[in-house]
């Protein structure tokens, strides 16, 4: 089974912080994405990558920005926190082709800025 | 420009029966990809069922299978005999081609309650 691990549940951070929310997949797969889900709002792709160093702006890339030195590897940053980027946190990846291909999620960070 | 609705915020259904969640897309591309998610209250995204536009048949996946109506653009839910941990948020999904990369667009979700 494809398994994608996000390394904090919890996290709370103060206004104006550095934020490193990281992801690792293990099923060699080429596309990772980050969301914000808000209530009511769905989920939102902030930025995605398919491939290493590769990277593209989703819906809602202000504020944010993301790193991907490593294929299994794929860290969300927000330069300076603020209090109305307290949200959840999710990242998917897939594989590349087919429409039938799902994208595999992670557990989620639920992230609270003070 | 592509879209996915899901009009019913909540929808509630006593253990062991059926329901439907609905779920209609708009799209130009010929060839796409639709896709139900659960969340339970734990947070983490569960993939359960996946319609190809150019399946003949109907998905099913144990108890769960879309009711697939192309021309009316609606790919909805049917979750048979509902379970207690059938509770959960469930998002409508889709993939094609004019969204680039093998993105998804997701729809705002339904919150499932099933009550004894």
């Amino acid at each position: 089974d494809v398994k994608v691990t996000q390394s904090s549940r919890y996290l709370v951070k103060r206004t104006g912080e550095k934020v490193f929310l990281e992801c690792v997949q293990d099923m060699d797969h080429e596309n990772m994405f980050w969301y914000r889900q808000d209530p009511g709002l769905g989920l939102r792709l902030i930025y995605f990558s398919y491939d290493v160093k590769m990277k593209e702006k989703g819906d809602i890339p202000e504020g944010y920005s993301v790193s991907r030195e490593k294929k299994e590897r794929f860290s969300l940053i927000l330069e300076s926190a603020s209090t109305n980027q307290t949200s959840m946190y999710l990242c998917a990846s897939t594989r590349t082709g087919g429409e039938y291909q799902p994208q595999h999620f992670g557990d989620g960070t639920r992230l609270s800025i003070l | 420009a592509q879209k996915i609705t899901q009009t019913q915020p909540g929808m509630f259904v006593q253990e062991k029966e059926a329901v439907t969640l609905d779920c209609t897309y708009d799209t130009s591309d010929p060839s796409y990809g639709l896709f139900w998610y659960k969340q339970p209250s734990s947070g983490e995204m569960i993939f359960l069922i996946y319609q190809g536009s150019y399946d003949q048949q109907n998905a099913t996946e144990g108890r769960y299978s879309l009711n697939f109506q192309k021309a009316r653009k609606s790919a909805n839910l049917v979750i048979s005999a509902s379970q207690l941990g059938d509770s959960a948020m469930y998002f409508c999904a889709m993939r094609g081609r004019g969204l680039g990369t093998d993105k998804l667009i997701f729809g705002t979700g339904t919150r499932l309650q099933v009550f004894p």
